[in-house]
Parts: C-alpha cells; structure tokens; sequence
C-alpha cells in the first residue's frame, strides 16, 4: 500500500513556528484526496487536529494550521508550546479507498 | 459525547485466534464508518480495517484474509476477529469513528487495547 512520508523529528524553541511536510503521491494526495492530522501526546490515543486539509474542529487552537498542495501537505504550529511536545500524523486515502497514515514526526520543544 | 471503548487484547500465540471489541455510546455503529487502527510498540499508526455504515468492508493488505470487522447493531458494538496472529500484529489496536461530515476524519478514538502475540 501507498505510504505517506515525514520526516522523523523537527523541533523549535517555545515560541517558534514549525512546519511538518506529509509527501504522497497521484495514487492517495495528489488524486484529490483530503488530508486529516492527528497528534499524539505520550502515552495517549491519536486526536483529530485538522480535517479537509485545513479545518480545525472545535477546541483546537488556532496555533495549528495546515496546507495542502500537488501531492503534498503540511501542519505548521505556530507559538511552540511545551504541550505541543508529541507525535503528528498525517493521514489520507488511497484510490482503492484505504486509509493511510503518514510516517510520523516527532516533535520536540527545545 | 461519543464515547469508545475497546477490550479483548490478550497474550496469545502465534497462530491463535482473538476477537478485540469496540463498544459504543453516543453514536449508533450502523449509522457510521468504523475503523480499526494499531500500532506497534514504539512505531507509528497503521490502519487495518474500516466498515462502512452499508456494511462494505475494507482492509489493509497486512492482514487481508486473516481479520474480519463485523458489527452488532442492538449491541452498538464493533468486533475485530483475528485469525492466524503473527508476531507482528503485536501492537494496541485503536477503534474510531470515522466521520463522514469531517470528510472520512477519525474523530473519536478510543483508550487502545494490546496485543502481544508470542512465537
């Protein structure tokens, strides 16, 4: 199955802005699919953080945005915090309608 | 509030059997998309099953023909049969809802129960 890529890690100083690049293809991003970003604090369930490509549901701070573009997206947090300190996912659909999820990046606040 | 809750994890060996179950409350598991997601120690998500509310199913490649997602509809529950356990099925497996307004976004996952499959 078509995979999703990211980078292993990124990081920041609190208060920085820091972006996360999710790569596909034309079979999953590039074919039209919506692309969805879930984070994962530490020993904790995934939590929807964006949905369509750049929708926030309720509760989720307007720090997080995301973009998507061609066969790629990504999830820029602006004003690192602390509590951002997790791991992020992408996640898109395939043309066979599977669900695949990005590699997954840790972020660090330094 | 949509509230899921998971259960059946167990040590087994490779080549058993387990059914993991995903109850429900809040939403009706007929009425919506349900998956199964897992993730292995220390790795990333993986998905491996969803159902659609018409009842089409759907699997990822890893555990075609060996996992079945079912649903009980005056239980509110969503099952995960799982044959012939690998070593690398290994993980906790995660149920959500997948939200079809949220255009197929998992927007409500549960707490996650492990899996340990021994050689």
């Amino acid at each position: 199955q078509s995979v999703l890529t990211q980078p292993p890690s990124v990081s920041g100083a609190p208060g920085q802005r820091v972006t996360i690049p999710c790569t596909g293809s034309s079979s999953n991003i590039g074919s039209g699919s919506y692309i969805h970003w879930y984070q994962q604090l530490p020993g904790t369930a995934p939590k929807l953080l964006i949905y369509a490509n750049n929708i926030r549901p309720s509760g989720v701070p307007d720090r997080f945005s995301a973009s998507k573009s061609g066969t790629s997206s990504s999830l820029a947090i602006s004003g690192l915090q602390a509590e951002d300190e997790a791991n992020y996912y992408c996640q898109s659909y395939d043309s066979s309608l599977r669900a695949i999820f990005g590699t997954g990046t840790k972020v660090t606040v330094l | 509030e949509v509230q899921l809750v998971e259960s059946g994890g167990a040590l087994i060996q490779s080549g058993g059997s387990l059914r993991l179950s995903c109850a429900a409350a809040g939403i009706s598991v007929s009425m919506n998309y349900m998956s199964w997601v897992r993730q292995a120690p220390g790795k990333g998500l993986e998905w491996v099953s969803m159902i659609f509310s018409g009842g089409r199913t759907y699997y990822a490649d890893s555990v075609q023909g060996r996992f079945v997602i079912s649903r009980d509809e005056s239980k509110n529950i969503v099952y995960l049969q799982m044959n012939s356990l690998r070593v690398e099925d290994t993980a906790v497996y995660y149920c959500a809802r997948v939200n079809r307004i949220a255009v197929a976004a998992a927007d409500s996952w549960g707490q996650g129960t492990l899996v340990t499959v021994s050689s």
